[in-house]
């Protein structure tokens, strides 16, 4: 069985803070895949990122970025500059041999002005 | 460039009414089709998915069901809704089985 943990339930910053969050998980294929999404106060899920588990090169996007680390199963995220519009509930996935999505509870980010 | 539409985004209805949700995709063929449910302040519960047209698999048994008239077409339904059925439902499609991408979502209140 899969499973995703965001130990972190909710962090405050105050904006231009950097924030990261943890994401941890545990699986028995071999061949999987991870994900970070960002979900507004509107609701929809925006995907942000997808890795193969045979790539571990660090990832960046802008603001964003992502640290990969297959021996310790993390794939943790990292808002640098922090703005209010990241504020947002944040989900890590994954997904496996059986192609289901498997998301961690989430973490809310709240950046104050 | 692909799209997904839910509608209604929002629906009050009373205990016991039926329920229709409808999801629909843009621009790919052939795509797998999801539904979960968010419960508030809670993470996302798979409930079907589809592999195609008329194919479709339950995760969670309850008072649900799930149908793919099209290929592109999904929709979600039940004859008597329950309180607990009350959430924010999200569709979500995928080509190659891994990522899915989802759609604006429809918040359900059963009162």
């Amino acid at each position: 069985a899969q499973k995703v943990t965001q130990a972190q339930t909710e962090i405050s910053v105050v904006e231009k803070e950097d924030v990261t969050l943890d994401c941890v998980y545990e699986t028995r294929d071999t061949t999987y895949y991870l994900f970070w999404y960002k979900q507004p106060p509107s609701g929809e899920l925006v995907f942000l990122i997808r890795r193969n588990s045979f790539d571990e090169q660090n990832e960046i996007s802008g603001r964003y970025s992502w640290n990969f680390q297959k021996s310790t199963s993390s794939f943790n995220f990292t808002i640098t500059a922090s703005q209010v519009v990241d504020s947002a509930v944040y989900f890590c996935a994954l997904s496996g041999g059986d192609y289901k999505l498997s998301f961690g509870a989430g973490t809310t980010v709240t950046v104050r002005a | 460039s692909q799209t997904i539409h839910q509608w209604p985004a929002t629906l009050v209805q009373p205990v016991g009414s039926p329920l229709s949700l409808e999801c629909t995709v843009e621009g790919t063929s052939n795509p797998n089709l999801y539904w979960y449910r968010q419960a508030a302040g809670r993470g996302l519960q798979l409930l079907f998915y589809s592999v195609g047209i008329g194919q479709i698999s339950s995760e969670v048994p309850q008072n649900l069901s799930a149908s793919r008239p099209q290929d592109r077409q999904f929709i979600l339904s039940s004859k008597k809704l329950l309180l607990s059925d009350s959430g924010f439902y999200l569709c979500a499609w995928s080509v190659d089985r891994h990522t899915q991408y989802f759609g604006p979502g429809t918040r359900l209140t059963v009162l």
